[in-house]
């Protein structure tokens, strides 16, 4: 079965840092990639997405992600977080071929000091 | 353009009562989604319903908990004599066609505490 792995579960940085957060898969197939936020009371919303070709995406709000299929993983990073990128953060995958569900890993509680 | 809808946004409920929560999807959107996240951990797949029609209910306990998603009104989630342990947030999620390649759009989530 897909399983998705967040190794950080809580990140504490002070603003202007680098943010990393670790996403890992456990899939050989062709996946779909995602990384949602969730804000402090609010829904999670989209932050980026890879389905094919250059395996480096961008996001909103500053945020990036790389696809590296021969390590499984598809790390999210943010060369300078602010207060307001304090949030939980879920890497999500599912297979790209007819429906399947979207497999959330258990999340990254980032915590953005000012 | 309102986004996914689902109320209430809390709910309190005793041991053994019903509980039933509500998701009226995006305006075009026939698929809807309901996820399960419990404290600690990520969200878990529940069900996918269409218009009248479960098409994946692989994540729904067995016992208590019933979707449904009429041709009229939103899509229900309805759990049964609910135990502490259904305490949780309920998120549902809607999206314009199948599966989540075209991205789902979720709803602010029910929070469900059992007391």
């Amino acid at each position: 079965a897909q399983s998705v792995s967040q190794h950080n579960h809580h990140v504490i940085l002070s603003e202007a840092a680098s943010l990393e957060l670790g996403c890992n898969y456990s899939y050989g197939g062709t996946v779909n990639l995602f990384w949602y936020v969730q804000y402090p009371g609010q829904h999670l919303q989209l932050l980026l997405k890879y389905f094919s070709g250059d395996p480096l995406v961008k996001g909103i709000k500053g945020f990036e992600a790389e696809f590296i299929k021969s390590k499984f993983s598809f790390n999210l990073r943010k060369p300078s977080v602010q207060w307001s990128d304090t949030a939980e953060y879920f890497c999500a995958v599912n297979l790209n071929t007819g429906f399947q569900k979207l497999v959330f890993g258990t999340g990254t509680r980032l915590l953005v000091s000012p | 353009n309102a986004g996914v809808m689902q109320n209430p946004r809390h709910l309190v409920r005793r041991r053994g009562q019903e509980a039933r929560l509500r998701c009226s999807p995006m305006k075009g959107h026939s698929h809807v989604y309901w996820y399960r996240q419990l404290p600690e951990e990520g969200l878990k797949f529940m069900v996918y319903l269409q218009k009248e029609n479960i098409i994946d209910e692989s994540g729904m306990p067995k016992e208590r908990f019933s979707a449904e998603f009429p041709k009229e009104g939103p899509s229900i989630l309805r759990i049964q004599q609910v135990v502490r342990g259904d305490s949780a947030a309920y998120f549902c999620a809607s999206s314009p066609l199948e599966g989540s390649n075209y991205g789902y759009t979720f709803g602010s989530g029910t929070r469900l505490t059992v007391v």
